[in-house]
């Protein structure tokens, strides 16, 4: 059974674009959401990382909206590059234990010039 | 760079066969994890050492699946007796500690023929 779900498994958007990437979970134990972006032969790099104690966190182009009730949050990307094309994950950490993540199924943006 | 360094960056070997992979985490981290990728998923979490003791296992490291971390420095990944379900890319990662991002490597791409 799948900790984080993530949706779209793939989206295209035109350069300038806003591109929204959704996740969920079930585990109210979950304490750390971070995400991830990977391009093709790379490891994952982290991109953005939320508490659960805030409902946004901007970092450049880079949103994360965090709905804890709802237990959702989403990745926005404003003016969506070419450069930004690669695949997504989400992620969560258990609290109190940062030994491992459960990520999502991933994201595969292609952003169209 | 400085990052996190997997060697070999690909392996492919025959059904039977053991293998071993090599992490080197940035060198100030003295936590280390190894995951497992397959073709459109995101990471599942296999192992985690805090400096050179084995913290947690997950039920994916089956008895075929070794890892261990000398003197909490690298660390090796071995699989004895591959099957055609090992292929998938077995990433390393690292961190400070709690509460500090997990830096990945680029992986090691295994192909069972």
């Amino acid at each position: 059974q799948q900790q984080v779900k993530q949706s779209p498994q793939s989206l295209i958007v035109q350069k300038g674009g806003i591109s929204i990437i959704n996740c969920a979970y079930e585990n109210t134990a979950f304490d750390y959401f971070p995400w991830y972006q990977q391009f093709p032969g790379k490891g994952p790099a982290l991109l953005i990382a939320i508490r659960p104690d805030v409902s946004e966190k901007k970092e450049g182009r880079f949103t994360i909206s965090f709905n804890k009730s709802a237990k959702q949050f989403s990745l926005h990307i404003m003016d969506s590059q070419p450069g930004d094309s690669a695949t997504y994950f989400c992620a969560a950490s258990i609290k109190n234990n940062f030994n491992k993540f459960y990520f999502g199924s991933g994201t595969k943006l292609n952003v169209k010039p | 760079d400085t990052g996190v360094s997997q060697d070999p960056r690909h392996k492919i070997t025959k059904r039977g066969q053991n293998v071993t992979f090599r992490c080197d985490p940035i060198s100030e981290h003295n936590r280390l994890y190894w995951y497992r990728q397959t073709l459109g998923q995101g990471p599942e979490f296999l192992t985690y050492f805090q400096n050179e003791a084995q913290l947690e296992k997950s039920r994916l490291l089956s008895d075929r699946f070794s890892a261990e971390r000398p003197k909490g420095s690298f660390s090796t990944l071995e699989i004895q007796r591959t099957e055609q379900g090992d292929s998938a890319m077995y990433l390393c990662a690292s961190s400070l500690g709690t509460g500090s991002p997990q830096h990945f490597g680029d992986g090691t791409r295994l192909s069972i023929l």
